[in-house]
């Protein structure tokens, strides 16, 4: 079935510095890909998605780009802040009985220190 | 527009008590999702709804477990009788529905203890 790996956390940067949270996926067919963003205490919230490949998704200075020939949607910023510490998602959809369901990784905690 | 809703946003219950978890559909929205997330297991999709119609209960527990949508914009989680280990944050989610809709947005949880 399809799924998505995302890499063990937590993960601890210093504020300012350059996050790289990996994303692979297995799937049949094409699917979109997600990053979902969970703050303390809160539910899942979309930060980013990509339909197609070689698509870019970008918002509040994240990026991940569709990577079919790697199965990769790679989540990047270039300078992280405090207010960025939250678990990190990354998901694929994946049809059933012609609606669609997301299938998630198991979750990276990012904590970024001053 | 609000976002998804559900209440309670706390429940603290005995061992052996029913519980019932309820959750109103963004207007417009056709898919409804129930997840439970622990720290051991993570984030576990439980049942989801197309057009009011169960697709996939695969990941409901056991039989203690039952959910409905009576309307287009309401849906309710039953736990009956609740153990300890149905401890757990749940969320119910929605979506559009359909090819190309699956962008799901997400309520901001029921925090389940059972002593």
């Amino acid at each position: 079935g399809d799924s998505v790996t995302q890499m063990e956390g937590p993960v601890t940067l210093s504020e300012e510095a350059f996050l790289t949270i990996n994303c692979t996926y297995t799937a049949t067919g094409y699917p979109s890909l997600f990053w979902y963003v969970q703050y303390p205490g809160e539910g899942l919230q979309l930060l980013l998605k990509a339909t197609k490949a070689d698509d870019k998704g970008s918002n509040k200075g994240f990026e991940a780009t569709y990577r079919k020939e790697t199965t990769s949607f790679h989540l990047e910023k270039g300078s992280v802040q405090v207010s960025d510490s939250a678990v990190y998602f990354c998901a694929l959809s994946s049809a059933q009985g012609g609606s669609e369901k997301l299938v998630f990784g198991k979750g990276t905690k990012l904590t970024v220190n001053p | 527009d609000a976002g998804v809703i559900q209440s309670p946003r706390h429940e603290v219950t005995e061992m052996g008590q029913e519980v019932t978890l309820r959750c109103k559909l963004i207007s417009g929205h056709n898919s409804l999702f129930w997840y439970r997330q622990t720290m051991m297991r993570g984030l576990e999709l439980l049942i989801y709804f197309n057009n009011n119609v169960p697709i996939d209960d695969s990941g409901m527990p056991e039989d203690r477990f039952s959910a409905k949508m009576p309307n287009a914009s309401f849906s309710t989680l039953k736990i009956q009788p609740s153990e300890p280990r149905d401890s757990a944050v749940y969320f119910c989610a929605s979506s559009l529905g359909g090819p190309g809709t699956d962008t799901q947005y997400f309520g901001p949880g029921t925090r389940l203890t059972v002593l």
